[in-house]
């Protein structure tokens, strides 16, 4: 399976504090994009990171990429109870044709308490 | 103002039924994707659409088939409903020669009783 894995599979803060999620895959990659799901929502694109960049940063969020071992993380930095949702790490692999085909890992669950 | 929409939201049907789900992209994208959700939230990617011809084809059951009239749309059809097809389908659109993110619609529930 070229299915992703993240851990943790749940995380509690307090508002205010940095929340960190991580993901690995198993496959080359063209990229790796993080997306968030709010409760019965669909996924919103959060930030992408290309397989020749390390980090990226936009606005409160902070990603890193390391492929040589196939992992991710993601920081929320001075979290916010609006950031209460499932965040998914998705890698993006061409296929011919060009319909670059997403597959995502199985989410983190992040709870912020106000 | 809507960019992918599906309807219905949620759908309750009974086993051995047909449905279909729509949905709509006001975007100009020429990619499109189904992906199914299951109760432990695992996204799996189940057709993309590209340019009105199926690029992608994961290991789904034949009962399920995507129709795409035009660029804008792309249905999904399920035969003879089963009770494992339960789940949240998500809609999502691309455009293949620009950015690589993709904008989801806001799911159809399908409950198979």
């Amino acid at each position: 399976s070229q299915q992703g894995e993240e851990d943790p599979q749940a995380l509690s803060i307090q508002e205010g504090e940095n929340a960190t999620m991580n993901c690995s895959y198993k496959t080359s990659i063209n990229n790796l994009q993080w997306y968030r799901q709010n409760s019965g929502r669909g996924l919103v694109h959060l930030i992408l990171i290309r397989s020749n960049e390390r980090e990226k940063h936009s606005g409160r969020l902070r990603v890193t990429l390391d492929t040589s071992k196939k992992s991710s993380s993601l920081l929320i930095t001075a979290s916010r109870a609006a950031d209460t949702a499932s965040y998914f790490c998705a890698t993006d692999t061409l296929f011919l044709g060009g319909a670059n085909n997403l597959f995502f890992g199985t989410g983190t669950r992040l709870t912020v308490i106000p | 103002d809507t960019a992918v929409s599906q309807t219905p939201k949620y759908l309750v049907t009974q086993m051995g039924n047909d449905k279909s789900i729509k949905c709509e992209q006001n975007l100009g994208h020429d990619t499109m994707y189904w992906y199914k959700q299951d109760s432990k939230k695992f996204l799996k990617i189940m057709f993309s659409y590209n340019n009105k011809e199926l690029i992608i084809n994961e290991t789904v059951p034949n009962r399920f088939s995507p129709k795409s009239p035009d660029k804008a749309h792309l249905n999904l059809h399920i035969n003879s409903l089963e009770l494992g097809d339960s789940a949240v389908y998500f809609c999502a659109s691309r455009n293949a020669g620009g950015r690589h993110e993709q904008f989801f619609g806001p799911g159809t529930r399908l409950t198979v009783l």
